[in-house]
């Protein structure tokens, strides 16, 4: 079975400073995973995707993640965080047999000034 | 403009109730479905269906029954209310093609249900 682990569920950081949400996943096979981001009472937002192509992937909003195989893990990146960042950020694989998002738990952002 | 759009957006209610949630895509999309997320954000599929034909039915109880007019449209119809089904509710679309899901999931802005 498929699933991912998000091994923050809370991040610090300052305003300007680096951004790391921890991802691990497993998979039999070669996943399909993303990052979707929450706002306060908002809907998901896609940030980024991973299919099998390139293992670095870029999102929207500066933000990006690494495919590591020999790690199972999918973390996200942003070099410099912004207050806007602060959100709730899931990480998700896709059940390509049934079509399910299979999330995880969740890591709340926070940016202090 | 709005891809995926779901009515109303806020549901207070008193247990016992019946209420629908809709939901509507604009996106051309083959496949639409239902997450419930609960207090502590976890999200969980509830329902998918693809060309108006349920895929997806995950153990949720059969007071809640989705339906599919056509493929632009999915509803979700909850009987006798209880406090436990409080959450946010969310529709979601993707395409699939040869009956394989390729395509990330666009997400609908939810529905907060409160149950009283």
């Amino acid at each position: 079975a498929q699933s991912v682990t998000q091994l923050d569920s809370h991040v610090s950081v300052s305003e300007g400073t680096p951004v790391l949400l921890r991802c691990n996943y497993s998979s039999s096979y070669s996943p399909s995973l993303f990052w979707y981001v929450q706002h306060p009472n908002k809907g998901l937002q896609l940030l980024l995707k991973y299919t099998s192509a390139a293992t670095l992937v870029k999102g929207i909003n500066g933000f990006e993640a690494e495919f590591k195989k020999s790690e199972t893990s999918f973390h996200l990146t942003k070099p410099s965080a912004h207050m806007s960042d602060a959100a709730e950020y899931f990480c998700v694989v896709l059940s390509s047999n049934t079509g399910k998002l299979i999330f995880g738990q969740g890591t709340t952002l926070q940016v202090k000034p | 403009d709005t891809a995926v759009s779901q009515t109303p957006k806020y549901l207070v209610t008193q247990m016992g109730n019946d209420k629908s949630i809709k939901c509507e895509q604009n996106l051309g999309h083959d496949t639409m479905y239902w997450y419930k997320q609960d207090s502590k954000k976890f999200l969980k599929i509830m329902f998918s269906y693809n060309n108006k034909e349920l895929i997806i039915n995950e153990t949720v109880p059969n007071r809640f029954s989705p339906k599919s007019p056509d493929k632009a449209h999915l509803n979700l119809h909850i009987n006798s209310l209880e406090l436990g089904d409080s959450a946010v509710y969310f529709c979601a679309s993707s395409l699939w093609t040869s009956g394989t899901p390729l395509y990330e999931q666009y997400f609908g802005p939810g529905t907060r249900l409160t149950v009283t």
